[in-house]
């Protein structure tokens, strides 16, 4: 299995600017879960799925930040518009109930200008 | 709620020497505890996990990790450290439910030849 795919793996982009992260979770996981991570607030939990159904988007920052997951092998978290406070590296990560353990995609790392 | 706690955010030990990367948990019932390793510009990678069972448990690259339930830890350690061991490493509890992981601030390791 190739693990967890994201794309793109940078992104620099302006101020105002939508922007869209994508994700691909491992095959046959039914949970899927965005982070974002800082140096300043480390690794942040922004939403989780569960069978392509949000489950909890508490940790999604301000109404600017979306996310969707269409079938079980794509999501995608989008930002519009894009603010220089939200430049940071977002991971994607998936997991398999009762494997408990969740598995990381390589990340994209976000700098709005 | 549960939460995790990760007293140093470095520690710094000599190649050759045993390591020890602290941790310490709070959760309601029986906990599921984690370690990852991130490496620079890399996603999280899973090392080991304990759920029930055997107090000490034994991951990849040598790591283990104690489970001492009455001082609700979960420390990581290796009996000698090499330089590649030098990463980020993060701690994880989740309770017996399918919630998500709550993640540690992290603890950053450095390896000194």
């Amino acid at each position: 299995d190739a693990g967890v795919i994201q794309s793109p793996r940078h992104e620099v982009t302006e101020m105002g600017q939508e922007v869209t992260l994508r994700c691909k979770p491992i095959s046959g996981h039914d949970y899927l879960f965005w982070y974002r991570q800082t140096m300043m607030r480390g690794l942040e939990l922004l939403i989780y799925f569960n069978n392509n159904v949000p489950i909890d988007d508490s940790g999604m920052p301000e109404d600017r930040f979306s996310a969707k997951m269409p079938n079980a092998s794509f999501s995608t978290l989008k930002i519009q518009p894009s603010e220089p406070r939200d430049s940071a590296v977002y991971f994607c990560a998936s997991s398999l109930l009762g494997r408990h353990e969740q598995f990381f995609g390589p990340g994209t790392r976000l700098t709005v200008l | 709620a549960q939460s995790v706690a990760q007293p140093e955010d470095q520690v710094n030990v000599a190649e050759g020497n045993p390591l020890t990367v602290k941790c310490t948990y709070s959760v309601s019932g029986n906990p599921y505890l984690f370690w990852y390793v991130q490496y620079p510009n890399r996603g999280l990678q899973f090392l080991l996990k304990y759920i029930t069972g055997d107090n000490l448990v034994k991951g990849s690259y040598g790591f283990e990790a104690e489970f001492n339930k009455s001082q609700t830890s979960f420390h990581l350690k290796k009996p000698s450290a090499l330089v590649s061991d030098s990463a980020l490493y993060f701690c994880a509890v989740r309770d017996e439910g399918n919630t998500p992981l709550v993640f540690g601030k992290g603890t950053r390791l450095s390896v000194i030849a």
